[in-house]
């Protein structure tokens, strides 16, 4: 079936660093979303890219879908305490349908 | 309300006993999406519900898991002569349905129902 593999799995990182995660597939995704996920609460959307190539920005997150549709990175600059959670990315093969997710990188920031 | 709503937020049941989890999604949103959360893992999807087509029950893992969606709006998920191996969190998503046209393919999430299984 359809995978979305995540790295890392998890990250421990001081306050202020900065912080890349990526994604990869084996098949071509037409849209890649970026997800976060605090503690008892459901994932809320953080980044959508729906070209090749395309780099987005939020903030202090950035995010690219790559040239090959099979892979996106999310980068966090200057990382806040409040940037702890577990970040997901998932993919959306048409226009409609049921979202891949990745399993997911728990990210800890030490103040 | 403004959110998706799930109930019952925690449900701790018997092995072999039925459980039914509800999901009220935002009002106008044509897709509905079940999700399962296993600890430590990823969203595993479940079944996925589009206006009055018939919903794609790829993600269900055995003929124990069910949905409905009723009157295109509130859905239940049920799951008979529970086993231990489905303790996870149950978590139910909203779209608008299609991309385009202002529609960013946005789910949004409830924050979960939280099944144990004994």
């Amino acid at each position: 079936g359809q995978q979305l593999n995540q790295s890392p799995q998890s990250m421990f990182i001081q306050e202020g660093e900065d912080v890349s995660m990526n994604c990869t597939s084996s098949s071509i995704f037409n849209t890649w979303l970026w997800y976060k996920q605090d503690p008892g609460e459901g994932p809320v959307l953080l980044i959508a890219l729906y070209k090749a190539g395309e780099l987005t920005s939020n903030g202090r997150l950035t995010a690219q879908f790559g040239i090959t549709r099979k892979d996106s990175f999310l980068n966090i600059s200057a990382s806040i305490p409040s940037d702890v959670g577990i970040y997901f990315c998932a993919g959306l093969r048409g226009s409609q349908g049921n979202l891949i997710f990745g399993k997911g990188t728990k990210l800890s920031v030490k103040p | 309300g403004a959110g998706v709503s799930q109930s019952p937020s925690n449900k701790v049941t018997e092995k072999g006993k039925d459980v039914e989890l509800r999901c009220d999604p935002i009002s106008g949103h044509t897709a509905l999406y079940w999700y399962r959360q296993s600890l430590g893992q990823g969203l595993e999807f479940l079944i996925y519900f589009q206006g009055n087509s018939a919903p794609d029950k790829s993600g269900l893992p055995s003929d124990r898991f069910s949905a409905e969606r009723t009157g295109g709006s509130v859905s239940t998920l049920t799951i008979q002569r529970t086993q231990q191996e489905d303790s996870a969190v149950y978590l139910c998503a909203s779209s608008l349905g299609s991309l385009g046209l202002g529609n960013t393919g946005e789910l949004f999430f409830g924050e979960g129902s939280r099944l144990t299984v004994l």
